[in-house]
């Protein structure tokens, strides 16, 4: 089955400044790659997401980049601010079946 | 338009004891998802259904965990009898479309196994 890998762990990052996760998935067959956010006591909700037939996508101060080739994507935030402390999944679907990473702790300080 | 409902939102049994979770989806999605949440993990499917039908079981252990979705609606996750293990965030998702839609997230059932 698919494997999602995800890093780093945990991610602190200055008001400001910008902050990039990182995953990789396993499976060839993977064509939707969906990112999600979880807020404490919260389910995820999708911020941004991305098909295998694009290579980049760009929503305000968040972008999604995917490279088939390498089977990996990243999620970038910019002009990070302190409502973007969450916990961050990365996802990707294969035969109907959506397989999670492991979830980045993005911590935005002052 | 409300999102997705689950009840209750937490629970605390002792082990042995049995469970239940209940899910209202979205108003008109035919699809709904049942996940287990361990702390510090993503969500993992535990089961996937098309309307009243159950397409993808095959992460649900089915020796303690059921499920049904009576009338393509709401839906019911029962676990009998509890096991310490099973403490975790079970999540309610569901979508118009099983394959590439997005999947809305309820805000979970946290489950404590004494």
């Amino acid at each position: 089955g698919e494997n999602v890998e995800q890093h780093p762990s945990t991610l602190s990052v200055q008001e400001g400044d910008s902050a990039v996760i990182k995953c990789t998935y396993s499976d060839s067959a993977s064509n939707y790659f969906p990112w999600y956010k979880q807020e404490l006591g919260k389910g995820p909700q999708l911020i941004i997401d991305i098909r295998s037939n694009v290579g980049e996508k760009k929503d305000q101060r968040i972008a999604v980049t995917l490279n088939k080739t390498a089977k990996h994507f990243s999620l970038h935030i910019t002009e990070t601010q302190p409502e973007d402390s969450a916990v961050y999944f990365c996802a990707a679907i294969t035969a109907s079946k959506l397989t999670f990473g492991t979830g980045t702790r993005l911590q935005v300080t002052l | 338009e409300a999102g997705v409902v689950q009840s209750p939102r937490y629970k605390i049994i002792e082990k042995k004891q049995p469970v239940a979770f209940w899910c209202n989806p979205i108003s008109g999605h035919n699809t709904l998802y049942w996940y287990r949440q361990n702390l510090g993990q993503g969500p993992e499917l535990l089961i996937r259904y098309e309307n009243e039908e159950a397409v993808d079981d095959s992460q649900l252990p089915k020796d303690r965990f059921s499920a049904e979705r009576l009338k393509g609606v709401d839906s019911t996750l029962k676990i009998q009898p509890a096991e310490l293990g099973d403490s975790a965030v079970y999540l309610c998702a569901s979508s118009t479309q099983w394959e590439g839609y997005e999947q809305f997230f309820g805000p979970g059932t946290r489950l404590t196994v004494l």
